[in-house]
């Protein structure tokens, strides 16, 4: 079974530098990956996904992610961080055959000082 | 609506007890999901529904639990017997279809077990 790690459980960064949110998976062929983003008393929202081509994805408010097949991970940056990013940053991780239902990491909490 | 509707937000009650969350996806959407996030946990897949397919119940973590889909819209999850660790936020999302179409998210509804 698929599994995904994100090793950081609180990450702080001060307004406007830059960002990185690490996440490893495990599985034995190319997988689905995701990044949600929850804002407190929120559900879930899509930030990027990869499913193969271009391992650079582009998403919303500004965020990016690279595919690193030699290193299982899927990171999520930002060049400049601001204050409104504070939030759960969640992994996941979809495969082929069956479902598809995501496995999600346990998330990041992203902690802006001003 | 405009998205994915969860009543009710808040739930407080007494171990023992019943309780029945309800779900209202979006319109159209034909795969529905709801996930259990405890404390400092990630996402905790429960259950899925496809269409008029045998939902995937692999998740439930006892039988204490159950969901239903009328129509192939409205969900509702029961909890029979509440205990204390069925306290957590319980989400649900639906997507366009299977394969792998971005999960769209409630609120989620906080249960806390007294």
């Amino acid at each position: 079974a698929q599994s995904v790690t994100q090793p950081d459980i609180h990450i702080t960064v001060s307004e406007g530098a830059s960002l990185e949110l690490r996440c490893n998976y495990s599985y034995g062929a190319t997988p689905y990956l995701f990044w949600y983003v929850q804002s407190p008393g929120q559900g879930l929202q899509l930030l990027l996904k990869y499913f193969s081509g271009d391992t650079l994805v582009q998403g919303i408010k500004g965020f990016e992610a690279e595919f690193k097949r030699s290193q299982s991970s899927f990171n999520l940056r930002k060049p400049s961080v601001h204050w409104s990013d504070a939030a759960e940053y969640f992994c996941a991780v979809a495969v082929s055959g069956g479902s598809y239902i995501p496995t999600f990491g346990r998330g990041t909490s992203l902690i802006v000082h001003p | 609506g405009a998205g994915v509707s969860q009543s009710p937000s808040n739930k407080v009650t007494e171990k023992g007890k019943d309780v029945e969350l309800r779900c209202d996806p979006i319109s159209g959407h034909t795969a529905l999901y709801w996930y259990r996030q405890s404390l400092g946990q990630g996402l905790e897949f429960l259950i899925y529904f496809q269409g008029n397919s045998a939902p995937d119940k692999s998740g439930l973590p006892s039988d204490r639990f159950s969901a239903e889909r009328t129509g192939g819209s409205v969900s509702t999850l029961t909890i029979q017997r509440t205990q204390q660790e069925d306290s957590a936020v319980y989400l649900c999302a639906s997507s366009e279809g299977q394969t792998l179409k971005p999960q769209h998210f409630g609120d989620g509804t906080r249960l806390s077990i007294l």
